[in-house]
């Protein structure tokens, strides 16, 4: 069982868009439409942002969006705020086991 | 609003057994699966494991043959043991919620939510 891929950082002026990936295998990612999405800011307990690929769970801002394509899945954090700087990490389902990636740190310039 | 309280011990020598336990109030302790992860400092999360309110187990191939997780549904309430554990167990050790797909009978657990505050777990001679 091996970690999702992430881009160890990500970074964006206010207002702008970033996208951040999350690459697996047929066994997690290409799988089963079972990616979810996590915001941490430091020393806090870790947020759903995204479940199921592409769901928004309520009272996440709709900035925030997820999609994917084979074995990678992709977070979107459009017109970026300050608030927004923290890592994120995503998850897949992977039959009898789960796997996060390795993090995000997104940086609001 | 469910919400999960964990607590346990912080600070241990190498070779004891890590003990933790979460207590969930305000929802359903059914219909759900019931993870631990662990995040040492600075690093990315690891998902330990999970059980359901019946007492099946999943776990993290990488650590299965050190961990336990039991529950008690007559208090709301799950708990880890790590035995044998080493300063590499030194981590933020969460427990989480995780929501359940059913598909053709087979229940996909698969997004944690909520997560418990977190607890340090130190483990130093």
């Amino acid at each position: 069982q091996s970690a999702l891929t992430q881009p160890p950082s990500a970074s964006g002026s206010p207002g702008q868009s970033v996208t951040i990936s999350c690459t697996g295998t047929s066994s997690d990612v290409g799988g089963y439409n079972y990616v979810s999405w996590y915001q941490q800011h430091p020393g806090k307990a870790p947020k759903l942002m995204i479940y199921e690929v592409s769901k928004r769970p309520s009272g996440v801002p709709d900035r925030f969006s997820g999609s994917k394509s084979g074995n990678t899945a992709s977070l979107t954090v459009s017109g970026l705020q300050a608030e927004d700087e923290a890592d994120y990490y995503c998850s897949s389902y992977a039959g009898s086991t789960r796997v996060f990636g390795g993090g995000t740190k997104l940086t609001v310039l | 609003q469910v919400q999960l309280q964990q607590w346990g011990a912080g600070l241990l020598k190498p070779s004891e057994t890590l003990s933790l336990t979460c207590a969930v109030y305000g929802g359903s302790f059914s219909g759900y699966y019931w993870s631990w992860i662990r995040q040492p400092p600075g690093k990315g999360l690891e998902w330990i494991g999970e059980i359901n309110h019946s007492g099946s187990t999943n776990y993290n191939p990488s650590l299965k043959s050190r961990v336990t997780i039991s529950v008690d549904t007559s208090k709301n309430q799950f708990s880890l043991k790590l035995s044998s554990v080493t300063a590499a167990d030194t981590a933020v050790y969460y427990c989480a919620r995780e929501s359940i797909v059913v598909v053709s009978f087979t229940p996909r657990p698969n997004w944690f939510d909520p997560w418990g505050q977190g607890t340090l777990v130190t483990v130093s001679s």
